[in-house]
């Protein structure tokens, strides 16, 4: 199972929106809406930031949104502070054999 | 409040074995899935296994399958990885993560993280 697509970066001046995208197959993010979002900081854990397709754990700001189309998912953090900036990784199920399979990982930048 | 603390990384050679631990506390353990999820130096995550909230379902990515072995004791709050055959690229800090409530796939919970260096 190949990871899920990721552009290597993203970039934003403060209070701009950044959009991620996460592309995979029909065997995946195509065909369940188990596509979740971590945010990860140099040196910390993951944390999650979106889980199936676009709904938000309690705590995560609502400037950050999940959609998805087709074998594509994306990520949108708008409103850009300087605490966004870390690396972003995208996950979907991928059925019963595969289970989980994640994204290759997205370092937004705020500029 | 949701705690997961692994323990048991440390530098092995290729070939040899290690046991990986997972304490948790602030939940009821017994409910969820858990699973290991692990990042090589500089890389992305990669997911290495699950289990079932009861151990009935237990699941391995195809590079860890037949080497690595995830257990679980709801008694004891713990989740385990008993990793054989080890070899180089399995370098990787190894986290414990909490699936969420189910069904569902995602991970709302995450240990710091315990490093495994396999090297001659």
């Amino acid at each position: 199972q190949s990871a899920l697509t990721q552009p290597p970066s993203a970039s934003g001046s403060p209070g701009q929106s950044v959009t991620i995208s996460c592309t995979g197959t029909s065997s995946d993010v195509g065909g369940y809406n188990y596509v979740s979002w971590y945010q990860q900081h140099p040196g910390k854990a993951p944390k999650l930031m979106i889980y199936e397709v676009s709904k938000r754990p309690s705590g995560v700001p609502d400037r950050f949104s999940g959609s998805k189309s087709g074998n594509t998912a994306s990520l949108t953090v708008s409103g850009l502070q300087a605490e966004d900036e870390a690396d972003y990784y995208c996950s979907s199920y991928a059925g019963s054999n595969t289970h989980y399979v994640f994204g290759t990982g997205t370092k937004v930048t705020v500029l | 409040e949701v705690q997961l603390v692994e323990s048991g990384g440390g530098l092995v050679k290729p070939g040899g074995s290690l046991r990986l631990s997972c304490a948790a506390s602030g939940f009821t353990f017994s409910s969820y899935s858990m699973n290991w999820v692990r990042q090589a130096p500089g890389k992305g995550l990669e997911w290495v296994s699950s289990i079932s909230s009861s151990s009935s379902y237990i699941y391995y990515a195809d590079s860890v399958k037949g080497r690595f072995t995830i257990s679980r004791d709801n008694a004891k709050n713990s989740l385990y990885l008993q990793m054989n055959s080890l070899r180089a690229e399995d370098t990787a800090v190894y986290y414990c993560a909490r699936e969420g409530r189910g069904p569902t796939y995602y991970f709302d919970y995450w240990g710091q993280g315990t490093l495994v260096t396999v090297s001659s």
